[in-house]
């Protein structure tokens, strides 16, 4: 069956190290985007791509990068990790087109410490 | 104004009864809609999605959408406590792929 994978599940990790976190999609979707969740603050969109090597900032951007180099995978990577940065990820994607379901993975809790 | 807007809640309603989720939203050109569930420390699953003014039927939910108003609610029969969760409204902005999300409505159904 075709699904969407986060890796890895939880991370801790310190201020300032580089972090990455994979989302990998088997349903061959171009549109995939990068959310975070807080409380208080819903999700909120990161970066999102509508295909292999195209990438586009959401809403809270800053600090973050991806890559998109094959239809599959958009990892996530935090540059230089901040205790702001502690929350939830969540990977989605969709296909192109009119109605843009979105499918989501499982999330990631990242807590930086 | 936020562009999606729930009220957080909770909502509590006994089992077996209808539970009337709303949804407002400011983009008068919005042509998506589509509602979510997400259970405690998990991912949004994706429950109905609804294009057309009018309603949308899927089992014990149904969907309703009025573009002139700008709203569309979720409705749940019969509810089960299994359905004790928090629902979120998305919207899909202008031509772009994105979703805007509502803050989420908690849905708490008493046995």
């Amino acid at each position: 069956d075709a699904e969407i994978t986060q890796s890895p599940r939880h991370k801790i990790t310190e201020t300032g190290r580089q972090v990455t976190l994979a989302c990998h999609q088997t349903w061959n979707h171009n549109n995939m985007f990068w959310y975070r969740q807080d409380l208080g603050h819903g999700l909120r969109l990161i970066h999102y791509s509508y295909g292999v090597q195209d990438t586009n900032k959401g809403e809270v951007s800053d600090g973050y990068s991806v890559s998109r180099s094959n239809t599959e995978d958009l990892p996530l990577t935090l540059e230089s990790a901040a205790s702001s940065q502690t929350s939830v990820y969540f990977c989605a994607s969709s296909p192109s087109g009119a109605y843009n379901e979105q499918f989501f993975g499982p999330g990631t809790r990242l807590t930086v410490l | 104004q936020k562009e999606v807007e729930q009220n957080s809640g909770p909502l509590s309603v006994p089992e077996g009864a209808i539970a009337s989720l709303n949804c407002t939203y400011s983009d008068r050109g919005s042509q998506s809609f589509f509602w979510y569930r997400q259970y405690s420390g998990k991912s949004p699953e994706l429950i109905m999605s609804i294009y057309s003014n009018g309603d949308k039927e899927d089992g014990r939910f149904t969907a309703q959408l009025n573009k002139a108003s700008q709203y569309v609610s979720l409705l749940i029969r019969d509810s089960q406590p299994s359905d004790s969760a928090t629902y979120l409204c998305a919207v899909r902005r202008g031509n772009t792929g994105k979703l805007i999300f509502g803050q989420g409505t908690t849905l708490q159904v008493k046995p």
